[in-house]
């Protein structure tokens, strides 16, 4: 059965920093597809990337850059240089190749000070 | 364009009512899903609907029913509301009916059973 992880709840941080919010996934296919969304307060889930399995590479969008890692079965998300727009829940999830729903990690929210 | 819409946004029922729900996808996708999010947790799949043809159905009571018409726009039912039916419900659209395609959320419709 597919499982997404998400272990840190909430995570502040001061405007400028870099954080780095933690995925986990289970799942015994060896085709599934990963995906990180932002939820601001206005609820609209926003797609922000999408990784398939075998395709590993890191990726890097602007400030954002994610670290694909099968050995641990981790899809990690870092934010370089936080901004207070960055504030919202973000959440992982995993699509197996077969399957029909998306399972969502229970988010990591994520508050930026100024 | 367009993206994906809801209605309403928000609604107030009362135990053992019925809601429906209703949704538009983007132009041009022909797959609509439908998720339950909780206060405080991630999404949950409750169905999704290509080519008007259920593809798939969550861990829900048969309370809980969808369709999708010619037009590709949805609606979700549920019968006889609980306490615990209380909680954003996102519809979503992609282009294809599973796998690599990301989908493109709603802004939710707000239901609060009393």
């Amino acid at each position: 059965a597919q499982k997404v992880t998400q272990a840190q709840t909430e995570i502040s941080v001061v405007e400028k920093e870099d954080v780095t919010l933690d995925c986990v996934y289970e799942t015994r296919d060896t085709t599934y597809y990963l995906f990180w969304y932002k939820q601001p307060p206005s609820g609209e889930l926003v797609f922000l990337i999408r990784r398939n399995s075998f395709d590993e590479q890191n990726e890097i969008s602007g400030r954002y850059s994610w670290n694909f890692q099968k050995s641990t079965s981790s899809f990690n998300f870092t934010i370089t240089a936080s901004q207070v727009v960055d504030s919202a829940v973000y959440f992982c999830a995993l699509s197996e190749g077969n399957n029909n729903d998306m399972r969502f990690g229970a988010g990591t929210r994520l508050t930026v000070k100024p | 364009d367009a993206g994906v819409t809801q209605s309403p946004t928000h609604l107030i029922k009362t135990r053992g009512q019925h809601v429906t729900l209703r949704c538009s996808p983007i132009s041009g996708h022909k797959s609509v899903s439908w998720y339950q999010q909780v206060l405080g947790q991630g999404p949950q799949f409750i169905f999704q609907y290509y080519e008007k043809e259920e593809r798939g159905r969550g861990n829900f009571p048969d309370r809980f029913s969808a369709r999708q018409f010619p037009n590709y726009s949805s609606e979700l039912n549920v019968n006889a509301l609980l306490l615990g039916d209380s909680a954003l419900y996102l519809c979503a659209s992609s282009l294809a009916d599973r796998g690599p395609s990301p989908l493109h959320f709603g802004n939710g419709t707000r239901l609060t059973v009393t």
